[in-house]
């Protein structure tokens, strides 16, 4: 069974572009989380989808946005990109709304210049 | 609000040593655990995970954490650690309200480096 895919691993951009990354959760998982990991910050939750229905949300401003199509791939955007958004974005799928165990991907590595 | 904390950020050991590293989170209700794993170059995996039941939990590499409620705690174990368990190791919690399970929070993560 493949694992959750990230698409791209790597990426850069400069300040003020916006940036669109994608997720494709593991087969038969409906639940799709993003998570923003830096040094200084270390892991932190930005929101989670099920069902194409935005569930939770972390403390992140409105310039982060996601979605999820009807087949649980999950798209995450960040717009007026700032260059303390440098960071490595993680999505995890899980297999139902209870996030009982969460399977993450490689991440995509944004360098904001 | 939840948190999580990992009371080492770095943690050096020779190979063959015991290794047992802290967590402690703030929440007060029900709670799930988990430690996960990220190896240098690689992504998060899932070494092990509490939800109910025996607090003592047995994952995958002989890790092992033990749930304490009394103490918020479910620190992560060891007895005998080799080169291959170089890693950063994060703590996480997720906690039941409404009904329904909430969001993964992490602790910062504890470096391991093992000495061959």
């Amino acid at each position: 069974k493949a694992g959750v895919t990230q698409t791209p691993r790597y990426l850069i951009k400069t300040r003020g572009q916006q940036v669109t990354l994608s997720c494709s959760p593991i087969s038969g998982h409906r639940s799709v989380s993003w998570y923003q990991q830096t040094p200084g910050q270390g892991l932190q939750f930005l929101f989670e989808y099920f069902s194409e229905t935005q569930r939770n949300k972390g403390n992140f401003p409105g310039r982060f946005s996601g979605r999820q199509f009807s087949n649980s791939r999950s798209e995450m955007n960040v717009s007026t990109l700032e260059l303390g958004d440098s960071a490595l974005y993680l999505c995890a799928s899980s297999w139902d709304m209870r996030q009982e165990t969460q399977y993450f991907g490689p991440g995509t590595r944004l360098l904001v210049l | 609000a939840q948190s999580v904390s990992q009371h080492n950020h770095h943690v050096i050991l020779s190979e063959a040593a015991s290794l047992e590293l802290g967590c402690n989170y703030s929440y007060g209700g029900t709670v799930n655990l988990f430690w996960y794993v990220q190896y240098p170059g690689q992504h998060l995996q899932l070494l092990l995970k509490y939800f109910s039941g025996d607090p003592l939990v047995k994952g995958i590499k002989g890790f092992e954490a033990e749930f304490i409620k009394s103490k918020f705690s479910f620190n992560l174990r060891k007895p005998s650690v080799q080169w291959s368990d170089t890693a950063e190791y994060f703590c996480a919690v997720n906690s039941y309200y409404g009904g329904s399970q909430g969001n993964l929070i992490f602790g910062k993560g504890t470096k391991l480096s093992v000495k061959p």
